[in-house]
């Protein structure tokens, strides 16, 4: 059974910080997702991962394939990167399981 | 925006109602998804759809039906439904089957009273 553990559910945090959204999972994998979803359910696909590093924009997604961790950094944080964000890791069946999320709510 | 629109965004239905909900990308994709997304859950994976063929079906009750009549639209079809299946249903598509990113639509809020 593979288990896609976020931490933290819930973030709250000044505009201008620096965020870290964790994502752990416990079998191998083929890609680590990560995916946007704002307030009325649309969802973004931010990044697809295998290994290192990807960065878009005030975006970073890091992956640990050793420590079956990944991460996604969020640079200067704006109200508008309030969100959830959820972390998916797909196995070497294809097989794709989500995480719970995590609820970001940046104050202005 | 996404390039994959859904229709309604919003459905009330009784128990007994037959409703369609409907998914249609615009990208030019091969391959498209239905989620299901419950209140303080995991997104779930229902159906999967390939060049119009479906290649995966998550273990999901036969009142959701889904129908794939060409790479551009994708259906489901629901019927005699519980209330615990109201959700958010989340229809996707992506150039090729897994493992490459989706790009979703945003989805259908269905209410089962």
């Amino acid at each position: 059974k593979n288990e896609v553990e976020q931490s933290p559910q819930n973030l709250t945090a000044q505009e201008g910080e620096f965020i870290t959204i964790n994502c752990s999972y416990s079998v191998g994998i083929s890609a680590l997702h990560w995916l946007q979803q704002h307030p009325g359910g649309g969802i973004v696909s931010l990044f697809m991962l295998s290994s290192g590093k990807k960065k878009h924009g005030r975006l970073i997604a890091t992956i640990n394939i050793q420590e079956k961790h990944s991460s996604l950094h969020i640079t200067a944080s704006h109200p508008r990167d309030s969100a959830v964000y959820i972390c998916a890791a797909q196995d070497r069946d294809d097989k794709i399981i989500f995480g719970k999320g995590t609820r970001l709510h940046i104050l202005p | 925006e996404t390039g994959v629109t859904q229709t309604p965004r919003h459905l009330v239905m009784g128990m007994t109602n037959k409703k369609s909900l409907k998914c249609e990308q615009h990208l030019g994709h091969n391959a498209m998804y239905w989620y299901k997304q419950s209140a303080k859950k995991p997104l779930e994976l229902m159906f999967v759809y390939n060049f119009k063929e479906q290649t995966e079906n998550n273990s999901v009750p036969s009142r959701f039906s889904p129908e794939c009549p060409n790479s551009s639209h994708l259906f489901l079809h629901l019927h005699t439904l519980q209330p615990e299946d109201s959700a958010l249903y989340l229809c996707a598509s992506s150039q090729d089957i897994f493992p490459l990113g989706q790009y979703f639509g945003p989805g259908t809020r269905l209410t089962v009273l």
